[in-house]
């Protein structure tokens, strides 16, 4: 079974412009995680989205947003990027075969974007 | 306000060694506690985890310890590689919900 993908692999934009992310989950899985990879603060939970609606949401301005899809696959946009956005991000699905109930995250090999 | 904290930051050991990283949290509420391994250029990997209803979990060489009163656990690695250098994370969950609190990682290295 084909893990969890992410395009593209690298990135390289400069201040103030937006990007868009994407993350296709393991076939079957309902859940799909986002976050932010950086030396300094360490892995950071952006947003998680279940049947397409966001159930819980990090930290992090309104710059940064997501959606998921019907068939899960899920995006992330960040909007007027700044110098500090520079980062690795990742994304983590889940089975989630139950609603609500906690299962294994399992991470794509992420986005790293470079702000210049 | 970091919830997880992690150490040591970076550790060597010499092949055959035992590696131990320890993590301490704050939130009671958590109550899934995974570790996570990350090589270069790669995304975490789930190694091993564990709920509060049990003091130690171990498959293979890795082992989970925990200490609920002390709201603290730890990975050990037995008989550690150098192909177990990498980037190693401790995590918790509260609840059924899927946001993860990280520490901010330990970096083992293994000497042959």
């Amino acid at each position: 079974k084909a893990g969890v993908t992410q395009t593209p692999r690298y990135l390289i934009k400069t201040r103030g412009q937006q990007v868009t992310l994407s993350c296709s989950p393991i076939s079957g899985h309902r859940s799909v995680s986002w976050y932010q990879q950086t030396p300094g603060q360490g892995l950071q939970f952006l947003f998680e989205y279940f049947s397409e609606t966001q159930r819980n949401k990090g930290n992090f301005p309104g710059r940064f947003s997501g959606r998921q899809f019907s068939n899960s696959r899920s995006e992330m946009n960040v909007s007027t990027l700044e110098l500090g956005d520079s980062a690795l991000y990742l994304c983590a699905s889940s089975l989630a075969l139950l609603a609500g109930e906690g299962d294994t995250q399992y991470f794509g090999p992420g986005t790293r974007l470079t702000v210049l | 306000q970091q919830q997880v904290k992690q150490s040591p930051q970076s550790l060597i050991v010499q092949k055959g060694g035992i590696s131990i990283i320890n993590c301490a949290y704050e939130n009671t509420a958590f109550d899934y506690f995974p570790w996570y391994q990350q090589f270069p250029g790669k995304g975490p990997a789930l190694l091993i985890a564990i709920r509060p209803d049990v003091s130690e979990k171990k498959e293979g060489r890795f082992t989970i310890s925990f200490n609920k009163s002390a709201k603290q656990f730890s990975l050990h690695i037995m008989d550690s590689q150098p192909g177990d250098s990498a980037t190693y994370f401790c995590a918790a969950r509260e609840g059924s919900n899927y946001k993860l609190t990280f520490g901010k990682g330990t970096l083992l290295t293994v000497n042959p």
